[in-house]
């Protein structure tokens, strides 16, 4: 019983198409997430949602739009992909407290998209 | 602007020996630092954390030194098992603004050889 799951696993796609990955958590956590891992292997936050309102949004191109229908589930909305979009995409959740909360990250297995 | 190093790419460690693995941060406002473990195709899961307030936390074969004057910190595992082989991320965040943002290093491929 996976405790975050993302579909799909696989995308190839051409550039200037619309793609959505989806991501959904069985965990009752508050805060969902999407990171980013580039070629480079850099592993960065793109969003961050808190019952599903945004509160990190990372410097992300317009053409990403998260979308929180509820605190279960954070989806990824990418317009008009670019090559340089190409790499694999985490969801992750954790229960939020306040200042001082140091919950942990349970990521998904990630989705690898693949512009062409 | 790496906030948080890993500056070894990769680490090969006989089985039963110790692997140490190393991460140095930039951002003084770290005050809570995490370690993850990947295997392929698989998301991270989370290791160990330690506090600022701390310099060492231990969980079975599993020690996380913080030097907190070097903006250091260091994973040991011992004894190293084949099934340790992963990458493992250093991760950081400032928690007086929550656990929202976790701010990772590149990663240290870890092979332990039979």
């Amino acid at each position: 019983d996976t405790a975050v799951s993302q579909t799909p696993k696989y995308l190839v796609t051409q550039m200037g198409n619309d793609k959505s990955i989806k991501c959904e958590q069985n965990l009752g956590h508050d805060t969902m997430y999407w990171y980013k891992q580039d070629s480079k292997k850099f592993l960065k936050i793109m969003f961050s949602y808190n019952n599903k309102e945004l509160i990190i949004n990372e410097t992300v191109p317009n053409r990403f739009s998260p979308k929180s229908p509820d605190k279960a589930h954070l989806n990824l909305h990418i317009n008009s992909l670019e090559l340089g979009d190409s790499a694999v995409y985490f969801c992750a959740s954790s229960k939020r407290g306040g200042r001082g909360d140091t919950g942990e990250l349970f990521f998904g297995e990630g989705s690898r998209l693949t512009v062409l | 602007d790496q906030q948080v190093k890993q500056n070894s790419p990769s680490l090969s460690v006989q089985e039963g020996r110790i692997s140490i693995l190393n991460c140095d941060y930039t951002n003084s406002m770290f005050d809570y630092f995490l370690w993850y473990k990947k295997y392929p195709a698989e998301g991270p899961t989370f290791l160990i954390s330690i506090s600022s307030i701390k310099d060492k936390n231990e969980d079975g074969r599993f020690t996380v030194f913080l030097n907190k004057s070097a903006k250091h910190l260091s994973l040991h595992i011992v004894p190293s098992q084949p099934g340790d082989s992963a990458v493992y991320f250093c991760a950081a965040s400032a928690t007086n603004f929550g656990n929202e943002k976790l701010t990772f290093g590149t990663g240290t491929r870890l092979t332990i050889i039979p």
